[in-house]
């Protein structure tokens, strides 16, 4: 157990809707990260949030945002789905902005039919 | 892209140890080597990192050459538990993780 817990475990929704992903991170660390998981794409990084301000971003499509809450809680809000969006949602967390470890969360499985 | 070669796929005995190979010949002097892994559909996990010196924790030793350009992660008494996907990653600490394909290790019982 790394400490990250992320809700909901898995998610079925259709085309179109939006969805929130949520993520705690271990307690003290005040970077989160969001990662996707696709089959075709594999393991790629979303963005990152350090004490509740956007720090690095990557691959992230304009129909995903995030926000890092003061209780250092993290949500991936996903819009307009698509099938293609069917992936595992990772978060991680890490101590300071720029840290050698980051603790992954279980998941999210969101499937978009 | 990911920064690093690394086979496809490899398999252990049970109770030997693993040695992952990893190739990172355009690596520069601020970057580390980083070790995950990612047990099937579970959160990657991470192992060990270092920059020019071997490193050993209580899960893996890293061995990286003299010339920085490979490296070798080693997993002294693999287990069936420690099947799952490698990953060798270079970076700076500031980075983000970019992850490639990775090693699938199988041990094999």
């Amino acid at each position: 157990d790394s400490g990250v817990t992320q809700t909901p475990k898995h998610l079925i929704t259709a085309t179109g809707q939006r969805v929130t992903l949520r993520c705690s991170p271990r307690s003290g660390d005040l970077s989160v990260y969001w990662y996707q998981q696709s089959l075709d794409q594999g393991l790629q990084f979303l963005i990152q949030y350090y004490n509740g301000e956007e720090r690095a971003k990557g691959n992230i499509l304009e129909r995903f945002s995030a926000q890092q809450f003061p209780d250092l809680h993290s949500e991936l809000n996903l819009s307009s789905l698509e099938l293609g969006d069917s992936a595992l949602y990772f978060c991680a967390s890490s101590v300071g902005q720029a840290s050698y470890e980051q603790y992954f969360g279980p998941g999210t499985r969101l499937t978009v039919t | 892209d990911a920064k690093t070669t690394q086979p496809p796929s490899m398999d252990c005995a049970e109770g030997r140890a693993a040695n992952l190979p990893c190739n990172h010949s355009t690596i520069s002097g601020n970057e580390y080597v980083y070790w995950y892994r990612q047990i099937h559909s579970q959160g990657p996990q991470y192992i060990i990192h270092g920059l020019k010196n071997n490193e050993t924790n209580e899960m893996a030793s890293l061995i990286i050459t003299e010339d920085r350009k490979s490296s070798t992660l080693i997993l002294p008494h693999a287990t069936l538990r420690d099947t799952a996907v490698y990953y060798c990653i270079v970076k700076n600490r500031d980075d983000k993780i970019i992850f490639g394909k990775g090693t699938r290790l199988h041990i094999l019982p």
